[in-house]
This record gives structure tokens, C-alpha cells and sequence, in this order.
């Protein structure tokens, strides 16, 4: 699975839009990019994925850059309940694939 | 909303001695999964599970470590002797199987974690 690279840091004021940004310049042609996003010590969370286009649910918003190298997930109107470590994985969406957790961004969003 | 659950929150238990992590996964999923964290550290893959065999695992899954799915509902992590350096959450994960038509189609890796179970090692 390709490596990604996030700032360890970022602050957000409640009810702005919180931009996580990741880089994944190795990526190849079927790897995904997923977003978790861990709520201090609590199990991870799944929060989107996608694979060329953007994407958008209920929780966030997915923008991947044309050539794939990067992408920013989108919390559109961030709580205070949005403080969390966020992180971006690439993988290969097989079958029982393992999911290789970095040290991904801890959001702080304040009021 | 369903979710996957385990038991114990948290178990406290002296090196050398055996413990059993259990689990239950949401209940159509097919694909488990158990992570470990150690305080401070990152999440770390120990073993993937499919079709009652092991899909994966990683260099920390050894000898001492085994999983089981003694029936349709649970999914346990047995650790037989236990060291100091086993303290950590460990997480249980489970995603179901995506098909079409009879045709699989893959997990997606969309995985959902439960609340974890504390061990500590005196």
C-alpha cells in the first residue's frame, strides 16, 4: 500500500469548514484512498473513500486531485464532537485487506 | 445502527497468564479483524479472518497469539502467555462482502471497529 503523509497538527473553529489535506504521491491506478478518523481511543471510525472522483456522504466530503497524488477530506461544518485523529490510508480494495494506520492529523476543532 | 461489540472493556491479568478477547461482529460481515494500540502509539494490523482460516497476518501476530470463531456469532483473540509488552487496546473489526449477483465483489475495506478491550499486564 502506498505511503501517505499528513500534517500531525490542525485547529478548526467550530462551525467552519475543517480542510484535511493528504499527500499520496505513490499511489497506484487501483489503490484507494479511505479516511478514518479515531475519537480519542475509541475504535477508528470509517468516514469516506474513493478512487478518482470526489465523493461526498453524509459525513464528509472526498476531493482527490486529477493525477491522484493528493487529496483533502472536507468536514463541511465542524463540531466540537469533530476532535479527532484523522487519518488517510491507500489501499488495495481486496478482500480482508489490512489497514495500515500512519500517525494521521489530530484535528482540534474549538469553539 | 448495528455495531460490533466486545468484552471485556477492560482486562487486567499477570504476565505469563493466557487471556481471551472476545468479540462480536456485526452480523451479516464475514471479513474480522483484530488491531492493537499501544498508549501513545499508532493502530497496527494483527490478523485478518475469512472463511474460518486466517487471511493475513502481521510479524507481532506469533506463535503466541490465535483467533478462533467458536460460533456464527463470536470472534476471539486468545493470547497465551502474556508479556508486559501485550498491554495495548486491542480493537476487533469486521466488513461484510460485497456482491452482486453472486459475483463477490470485495469488502471495500470499509471496517468497523468496536469500543476495544484494555489489557494490562502486571
Amino acid at each position: 500500500d502506498a505511503k501517505t503523509t499528513q500534517p500531525p497538527s490542525m485547529d478548526c473553529a467550530e462551525g467552519r469548514a475543517a480542510n484535511l489535506p493528504c499527500n499520496h504521491s505513490t499511489i497506484s491506478g487501483n489503490e484507494y484512498v479511505y479516511w478514518y478518523r479515531q475519537i480519542h481511543s475509541q475504535g477508528p471510525q470509517y468516514i469516506i473513500h474513493g478512487l478518482k472522483n470526489n465523493e461526498t456522504n453524509e459525513m464528509a466530503s472526498l476531493i482527490i486531485t486529477e493525477d491522484r497524488k493528493s487529496s483533502t477530506l472536507i468536514l463541511p461544518h465542524a463540531t466540537l464532537r469533530d476532535t479527532a485523529v484523522y487519518y488517510c490510508i491507500a489501499s488495495f480494495s481486496g478482500s480482508a485487506r489490512q489497514l495500515t494506520f500512519g500517525s494521521g492529523t489530530q484535528l482540534t476543532v474549538l469553539p | 445502527e448495528p455495531e460490533v461489540t466486545q468484552t471485556p472493556s477492560h482486562q487486567v491479568t499477570q504476565m505469563g497468564q493466557e487471556v481471551i478477547l472476545r468479540c462480536v461482529p456485526i452480523s451479516n460481515h464475514l471479513y474480522f479483524y483484530w488491531y492493537r494500540q499501544i498508549l501513545g502509539q499508532k493502530v497496527e494490523f494483527l490478523v485478518s479472518f475469512y472463511n474460518n482460516e486466517i487471511s493475513e497476518k502481521s510479524e507481532i501476530f506469533d506463535d503466541q497469539f490465535s483467533v478462533e470463531r467458536p460460533d456464527g456469532s463470536n470472534f476471539t483473540l486468545k493470547i497465551r502467555s502474556t508479556k508486559l509488552e501485550d498491554s495495548a487496546m486491542y480493537f476487533c473489526a469486521s466488513s461484510e462482502l460485497i456482491a452482486s449477483g453472486g459475483v463477490k465483489l470485495g469488502s471495500y475495506n470499509e471496517q468497523f471497529f468496536g469500543p476495544g478491550t484494555r489489557l494490562t499486564v502486571l
